[in-house]
């Protein structure tokens, strides 16, 4: 039982434009939910973060949007680059499941020249 | 500032054959440890978690053990090889099971 899900294996943008990377997750115990970027042969590196008590959060060119509702995330990504080719992972954590990460299943994100 | 390591990089053994991943981290003590495994078109599966020397906690029954016998040190095993055991294998800290999780650079093994 998946618990978080990427419905889009991959997705591509033109440089410049906004990339908007979807997460879907069905536990409503989860409390805080995180991004990754992979590149190939290396772990992923922490993007961004958002708690259950927001519903946006920004970083620079990053911004994570939660909808609690629909148990829904988004990662936008504007102006995209080129050097944000990467594997995106949503996780997702509940705070009385002792904070233990459950992952998506990645969206490969490709940025045109 | 904290670095974590993980070796080797890349193994291709046989089935049937043991297992030793090792991982460590520097610059912090008592780090909650994390053992992951992606396969091929998956997603990042927890295999094992660590709060201290010596207490594992196994989030999937399967063909792998994980022990700790340091603090900063991890260690990924198996006593026979399955072709199922494939995948890249990432080993992970976190100051506390509430903090944000920092990745190594991962094991790419390949069971033949």
């Amino acid at each position: 039982d998946q618990q978080v899900k990427q419905n889009s294996p991959s997705l591509s943008v033109q440089e410049g434009r906004i990339s908007i990377l979807n997460c879907d997750y069905t536990n409503s115990m989860f409390d805080y939910f995180l991004w990754y970027k992979k590149y190939p042969a290396e772990g992923p590196t922490f993007l961004i973060s958002i708690s259950s008590i927001k519903d946006k959060n920004e970083d620079g060119r990053f911004t994570v949007f939660l909808n609690k509702s629909a148990k829904h995330l988004s990662l936008h990504i504007v102006p995209s680059q080129p050097g944000d080719s990467a594997v995106y992972f949503c996780a997702a954590s509940a705070y009385n499941a002792g904070n233990m990460l459950t992952f998506g299943g990645g969206t490969r994100l490709m940025v045109k020249p | 500032s904290q670095t974590i390591h993980q070796w080797p990089a890349t193994l291709v053994q046989p089935v049937g054959s043991p297992l030793s991943l090792e991982c460590t981290v520097e610059g912090t003590s008592n780090p909650n440890l994390y053992w992951y495994r992606q396969a091929a078109g998956r997603g990042l599966q927890l295999l094992f978690y660590s709060v201290g020397i010596g207490q594992i906690s196994s989030e999937v029954p399967q063909n792998l053990s994980a022990s700790r016998p340091q603090d900063r040190q991890f260690i990924l095993s198996s006593k026979k090889l399955l072709l199922s055991d494939s995948g890249f294998y990432l080993c992970a800290w976190s100051r506390g099971r509430e903090d944000t999780q920092y990745f190594g650079p991962g094991t790419r093994l390949t069971v033949l």
